[in-house]
């Protein structure tokens, strides 16, 4: 069984700092994708990561893949409020995704 | 363009009553599609997905079952609400098992 770990689960920043979310999982595959939710709203694309060691980035947010490591990143760089989110990491295996548990991120004046 | 609908978009429910939400995806053809659940400040649970019209795989087993009677179209039904059932459904859709999913605006379910 495929098993999706993010971490943290909350986290309070102030704006203009730097963090880094991570997300685990303990069974082989190439292919990861993060989500953005806004409260009472539906999930938003942000990346899809394909291949090992294949970042991308969007404004102040960047993401990466180590499929040896089983393990992606989101970082975010000089946090604004905009940002205040929940973040979800989601990791396929065949045709279904199996999500992490989300981080409640929030940005702070 | 590919757009997804969801009705009704909030929902509420006694228990022991029916229910039957709909999803529907306009601009593809044969997409694969899927119906989630998320509990309040959770992640979300994969509950059925559809490769095509007939075809539904069911994740876990529950009071709910979906149908999908066209190729755009899936529908999740249940007979009889528990107070467990509520929560946020959301719907999604993609080209092929190989691609990122899509998400719609989602039905928010309260049983009472």
């Amino acid at each position: 069984e495929l098993k999706v770990e993010q971490n943290p689960l909350f986290l309070s920043m102030q704006e203009g700092k730097n963090y880094t979310i991570y997300c685990n999982y303990s069974t082989t595959s190439d292919r990861l994708y993060w989500y953005r939710q806004d409260p009472g709203k539906s999930l938003e694309s942000l990346f899809v990561l394909l291949s090992n060691g294949a970042v991308k980035q969007e404004g102040r947010l960047m993401a990466s893949l180590d499929t040896k490591a089983r393990l992606s990143t989101l970082h975010i760089t000089a946090a604004v409020h905009d940002l205040s989110a929940t973040y979800f990491c989601a990791v396929a295996l065949q045709a279904r995704l199996t999500f992490g548990e989300g981080t409640q991120l929030t940005v702070n004046p | 363009s590919q757009t997804i609908h969801q009705w009704p978009a909030t929902l509420v429910q006694p228990v022991g009553s029916p229910l039957s939400l709909e999803c529907t995806v306009e601009g593809t053809s044969n997409p694969n599609l899927y119906w989630y659940r998320q509990a309040a400040g959770r992640g979300l649970q994969l509950l059925f997905y559809s490769v095509g019209i007939g075809q539904i795989s069911s994740e876990v087993p529950q009071n709910l079952s979906a149908s999908r009677p066209q190729d755009r179209q899936f529908i999740l039904s249940s007979k009889k609400l528990l107070l467990s059932d509520s929560g946020f459904y959301l719907c999604a859709w993609s080209l092929g098992s190989q691609h990122e999913q899509y998400f719609g605006p989602g039905t928010r379910l309260t049983v009472t």
